[in-house]
């Protein structure tokens, strides 16, 4: 167990629908990253919060938002679904945005029908 | 941008065979290098790092070490084990802790 839980762990959806993902971050950590791992586009970087404000922001949809609570959890929403939006999506945290390495959450396997 | 580059896989290898993945990077400064292991099934696990040059990380007989006059990063391991089977990532953060740069992986399958 490595500290970061995501919820669900799967999902299947249909197309256009709306979806949340969940992520709670190690004890401690302040800052959360999503990322979204494709079979062909590899690991992409979404967006990253710290403390409950946005950071950075990568390769993340218009159709896509997300938001980090005060009890530091953060939620990712994917609205409007794509077949392509298909993906294991994984939320990491870090104790802060320097360079230690980021800890993950074993993802969250998202199938659009 | 940064980036980095790792060898393409597949790579498939016996038991007990030397390991070496490669991984080169493109950065400005002193960035710190990663690597991290995705078991099937599984997220993404902090294997091991370097935060500056000639540095050596190492974990569970796995090592690499940070070539700056190479900018390199090459993962090496000298007796695989079929649990090493695994997709294997090089990565990067800038030194202000601002940008985080995976590379494609690289898939290890072990054969007894």
């Amino acid at each position: 167990d490595s500290g970061v839980t995501q919820t669900p762990k799967h999902l299947i959806t249909a197309t256009g629908q709306r979806v949340t993902l969940r992520c709670s971050p190690r004890s401690g950590d302040l800052s959360v990253y999503w990322y979204q791992q494709s079979l062909d586009q590899g690991l992409q970087f979404l967006i990253q919060y710290y403390n409950g404000e946005e950071r950075a922001k990568g390769n993340i949809l218009e159709r896509f938002s997300a938001q980090q609570f005060p009890d530091l959890h953060s939620e990712l929403n994917l609205s409007s679904l794509e077949l392509g939006d298909s993906a294991l999506y994984f939320c990491a945290s870090s104790v802060d945005a320097g360079p230690y390495g980021y800890t993950f959450g074993s993802g969250t396997r998202l199938t659009v029908v | 941008g940064d980036s980095v580059t790792q060898m393409e896989g597949p790579v498939t290898l016996s038991e007990e065979a030397f390991l070496t993945i490669n991984c080169t990077y493109t950065a400005t400064g002193y960035p710190s290098l990663f690597w991290y292991v995705q078991y099937p099934g599984e997220g993404l696990q902090l294997l091991l790092k370097a935060t500056k040059a000639d540095d050596k990380g190492s974990n569970k007989g796995f090592e690499a070490t940070y070539r700056k006059e190479t900018t390199s990063f090459h993962l090496e391991k000298g007796s695989v084990q079929v649990s090493d089977s695994a997709v294997y990532f090089c990565a990067l953060i800038d030194n202000y802790g601002q940008n985080f740069v995976f590379g494609p992986g690289t898939r290890l399958s072990v054969l007894p």
